[in-house]
């Protein structure tokens, strides 16, 4: 059964800092990886969807990679802002539909 | 404005009461999408549907009821079975199910008083 890891689950810098969040499954057998991020209370908003084929993409200060073999994706924000403190959640989609890890809980102090 | 609408963004149950949560969208997506979240926890599945008069089990799928008469609605029913019904409730919906972007409604939160 997928089972999605991410790892800390929350994490407190100063603005300016570039930081990576992980994420790590459990079966390579996937259609794409999504990271989303979440508000306090609020609904998900895709950040990077990577197909199972690609190694990376990236949007703005935001870069995702994706290594299938060893089951690990990492999501790098560069400088990071007050604005960038949320939730982030990845999310696999193995064909039925997604299975989430717990999340990151970022907080940017400025 | 094309996106996913969730309604309402409150609601509250009384013990023993059947409640409906309302999704529509106006992406023209074929495959519809309910999650659970509980605080601390990842999103899991209730239901998810293909297309149109046809929907699948999730992992939790057990005290819920779903339809989908139209391509563009996918009501949830919480049914009294569900012993423990507060949480907060997302629809989603892709373009087809298995290796399309999914896109996220703002959420309904139920409580049950």
């Amino acid at each position: 059964k997928q089972e999605v890891t991410q790892i800390p689950a929350a994490l407190s810098v100063p603005e300016g800092e570039n930081l990576v969040l992980n994420c790590s499954f459990t079966d390579s057998a996937i259609y794409n990886l999504q990271w989303f991020r979440q508000d306090p209370g609020k609904g998900l908003t895709s950040l990077l969807l990577i197909q199972s084929s690609q190694r990376e993409q990236t949007s703005g200060r935001l870069n995702a990679s994706l290594d299938k073999s060893s089951g690990r994706s990492t999501l790098y924000i560069a400088a990071s802002q007050p604005g960038d403190s949320a939730t982030y959640l990845c999310a696999v989609d193995a064909g039925t539909a997604l299975i989430f890890g717990k999340g990151t809980t970022l907080s940017v102090s400025s | 404005d094309g996106g996913i609408t969730q309604s309402p963004k409150y609601l509250f149950r009384k013990e023993g009461q059947n409640v409906t949560l309302s999704c529509e969208q106006n992406l023209n997506h074929d495959a519809m999408y309910w999650y659970r979240q509980d605080p601390g926890q990842g999103l899991r599945l209730i239901y998810y549907s293909q297309i149109v008069n046809d929907f699948q089990k999730g992992d939790i799928a057990e005290g819920y009821s779903v339809s989908r008469e139209k391509k563009e609605s996918f009501p949830l029913t919480v049914t009294s079975a569900q012993k423990n019904p507060t949480a907060f409730y997302l629809c989603a919906s892709s373009p087809q199910r298995g290796g399309h972007e999914q896109f996220f409604g703002p959420g309904t939160r139920l409580t049950v008083l």
